[in-house]
């Protein structure tokens, strides 16, 4: 059974805080993805990589980076937390093919205070 | 860039009736997939379309992509309980990128 891992279900951070968030994925997908889920705005794009140090920008990167140091690793990094990165993370892997389907890890709902 | 809109935000049907949610992109896409996130949990893959004018069946679930594959739309027939949820469509360019753009959803609750 595939399974996208992240480290926690839910987070209280500091404003100013570093925070890390964690995936790992047991598929050896070679993709995997960061979008952060708001209500009435979907899911939107983070980061995201195609391989091992590879890292690419989506669509609201502003405020965060990443990390893939490992294949099945990949992980988001705030720098200095603030109140509006409050979301849901969710964590994505697939397939080094452009058809072919995304698995979500369980999110990670972030709160920042 | 690439924006792929969803409509409509939110419906609310009585169990027993029908449902559609319709996707539109601002381009051609190479692919769209949906998604089924239910409350409290993630998204999870449905199917995916690739061909102009595809249409696919699943059960109660009918799923098409357009003839200009710039369109796509889920319809369930017959509503239950157990298809409460947000559902997702997501658009692939194709141009040479893994990247899906989401819809922003359209929230699904069926009455008894």
């Amino acid at each position: 059974d595939v399974k996208v891992t992240q480290s926690s279900r839910y987070l209280v951070k500091r404003t100013g805080e570093k925070v890390f968030l964690e995936c790992v994925q047991d598929m050896d997908h070679e993709n995997m993805f960061w979008y952060r889920q708001d209500p009435g705005l979907g899911l939107r794009l983070i980061y995201f990589s195609y391989d091992v140090k590879m890292k690419e920008k989506g669509d609201i990167p502003e405020g965060y980076s990443v990390s893939r140091e490992k294949k099945e690793r990949f992980s988001l990094i705030l720098e200095s937390a603030s109140t509006n990165q409050t979301s849901m993370y969710l964590c994505a892997s697939s397939r080094a093919r452009r058809d072919t389907e995304a698995f979500f890890g369980q999110g990670t709902r972030l709160t920042v205070v | 860039g690439q924006q792929v809109m969803q409509i409509p935000q939110y419906q609310h049907v009585q169990e027993g009736e029908d449902f559609t949610t319709y996707c539109n992109s601002s381009t051609t896409l190479s692919n769209i997939q949906w998604y089924k996130q239910r409350p409290g949990g993630h998204p999870v893959f449905l199917i995916q379309l690739v061909k102009s004018g595809e249409v696919k069946k699943q059960k109660r679930l009918t799923f098409q992509f357009g003839e200009a594959k710039k369109n796509s739309s889920l319809h369930i027939t017959a509503t239950q309980t157990t298809d409460v949820g947000t559902y997702f469509c997501a658009g692939g360019s194709g141009a040479g990128s893994y990247q899906l753009t989401f819809g922003k959803g359209t929230k699904l609750s069926v009455i008894p």
